[in-house]
């Protein structure tokens, strides 16, 4: 079946300017995670969605961050007035939610370079 | 302290070799544990989850000491395929927050 899906896979930008990365999460999956990865280092969490449940928003590094997950799938992940150290892979992650479901099923990920 | 570390390696070693991999964490409350596998600008696949009575799957073989926090990853008769970086991952029970280590890197030689 289809895996997460994130667009798009590569994007250039410049400083100061707005961008919108998109997750499509495993059909099903209830629970959804954006990550930030940084060239040799590990995986940051940015933030968590659950069902309906308020997001745990805990792992934004900034105010200029923001994500939605419209109708308890699809996910955009925002950056504004972007930085040259916003510069990353950003992995969006689903799982069943399920205490006894816990694997995580990566996206390919959005490179993003903010010259 | 970070919440869960790894030797970054790389770790070099020959076709055929058995190599091991440890994870320690700092929460004594951590509950789940797990191997993921993350090849060059790909993104991260569960290599394998870690359970209290050690866990095989081929090759590969995974064990947990709650005692001394730590969690490891044997590879036996490695493959040029299984070059990669290992990344551990630990979750704590009634949280969703998985916790990732900054990953081994290993190469495997001809």
């Amino acid at each position: 079946g289809a895996g997460v899906s994130q667009s798009p896979s590569n994007k250039v930008t410049e400083k100061g300017k707005d961008v919108e990365l998109r997750c499509d999460p495993i059909s099903g999956h209830t629970a959804l995670y954006w990550y930030r990865q940084s060239l040799g280092q590990g995986l940051e969490f940015l933030i968590y969605f659950q069902g309906n449940s308020a997001p745990d928003k805990s792992g934004l590094p900034s105010d200029r961050f923001s994500a939605e997950r419209t109708g308890g799938s699809v996910s955009t992940l925002t950056i504004q007035r972007t930085q040259q150290e916003d510069s990353a892979v950003y992995l969006c992650a689903s799982s069943p939610g399920t205490s006894l479901q816990e694997t995580q099923y990566f996206g390919p990920g959005t490179r993003l370079l903010v010259l | 302290r970070k919440e869960v570390e790894q030797d970054p390696g790389p770790f070099n070693v020959p076709e055929g070799a058995t190599v091991a991999f440890n994870c320690t964490y700092s929460n004594s409350a951590s509950q789940s544990f797990f191997w993921y596998r993350q090849d060059c600008r790909k993104e991260p696949k569960l290599l394998m989850s870690v359970y209290s009575s050690g866990n095989e799957d081929g090759r590969f073989t995974a064990q947990l000491n709650r005692a001394s926090q730590y969690i490891s990853l044997l590879i036996r008769d490695s493959k040029l395929s299984d070059s990669a970086t290992y990344l551990c991952v630990v979750k704590t029970s009634g949280t969703y927050k998985y916790i990732f280590g900054t990953g081994t890197r290993l190469k495997v030689l001809a």
